[in-house]
């Protein structure tokens, strides 16, 4: 069974300050997705990520897929109150069933 | 295009009631999935259904039924419900691409059972 260990499980920071979510496996996925989640609602998709080393940005969110596509990383850089929610990782098999295996999520808290 | 769509919102039951769960997707993708998300667990999938007239249990199926009745609808059902169903369910559709897929969610039925 594939498994993915999110890390930490909860981040409470101040405004302006950067913070780094990992999201690590032992096995190899085909891809890999992030979502934010903000309370009473479903999970958003952020990025997905394809190859391994890939890095993508989204404003001041940096995503990372590791080199051997086994773990990734989402990195915050001045983080705001807005940015306060829910994050989850979710992999995709290579076996291609359109299935994602997903983290525990983090959940970050943001105080102004 | 309202995307992934759920009801409803809320429902409190009593153990041993039934009720239905029902999605709803206006993209037009194949694949449709059952999640419930529980505290520190992540989503968990309960079942999906990779196109019309097809359907598979996933990591917890035990308890619940699914039927899809057409490609956009994709319904959810519990027919004795327990208070280990009380939980977060949310419907999900897919969208393939290439080399990777992408789902999308709706927002979610919060369900209690006392």
């Amino acid at each position: 069974t594939q498994l993915l260990e999110q890390s930490p499980q909860f981040l409470s920071i101040q405004e302006g300050e950067n913070l780094t979510v990992y999201c690590n496996s032992s096995s190899v996925f085909s891809s890999l997705q992030w979502y934010r989640q903000e309370p009473g609602e479903g999970p958003v998709l952020l990025v997905t990520v394809v190859t391994g080393g890939e890095v993508k940005k989204l404003k001041r969110l940096t995503f990372q897929f590791g080199d051997a596509r086994k773990d990734s990383s989402l990195h915050i850089t001045a983080a705001q109150p807005g940015d306060t929610g829910l994050y989850l990782c979710a992999g995709a098999p290579p076996s291609n069933t359109g299935k994602l295996i997903f983290g525990q999520g983090t959940t970050l808290q943001v105080k102004p | 295009n309202a995307g992934v769509t759920q009801t409803p919102k809320f429902q409190v039951l009593k153990t041993g009631q039934s009720m239905t769960l029902q999605c709803a997707q206006d993209m037009n993708h194949n694949s449709m999935y059952w999640y419930r998300q529980d505290p520190g667990m992540g989503l968990r999938l309960i079942y999906y259904s990779a196109s019309e007239g097809t359907t598979d249990k996933g990591e917890v199926p035990n308890g619940y039924n699914v039927s899809r009745l057409n490609k956009r609808e994709f319904s959810l059902r519990l027919e004795s419900a327990a208070p280990s169903q009380t939980s977060v369910y949310f419907c999900a559709s897919r969208v393939a691409f290439d080399s990777y897929n992408e789902q999308f969610f709706g927002p979610g039925t919060r369900l209690t059972v006392l």
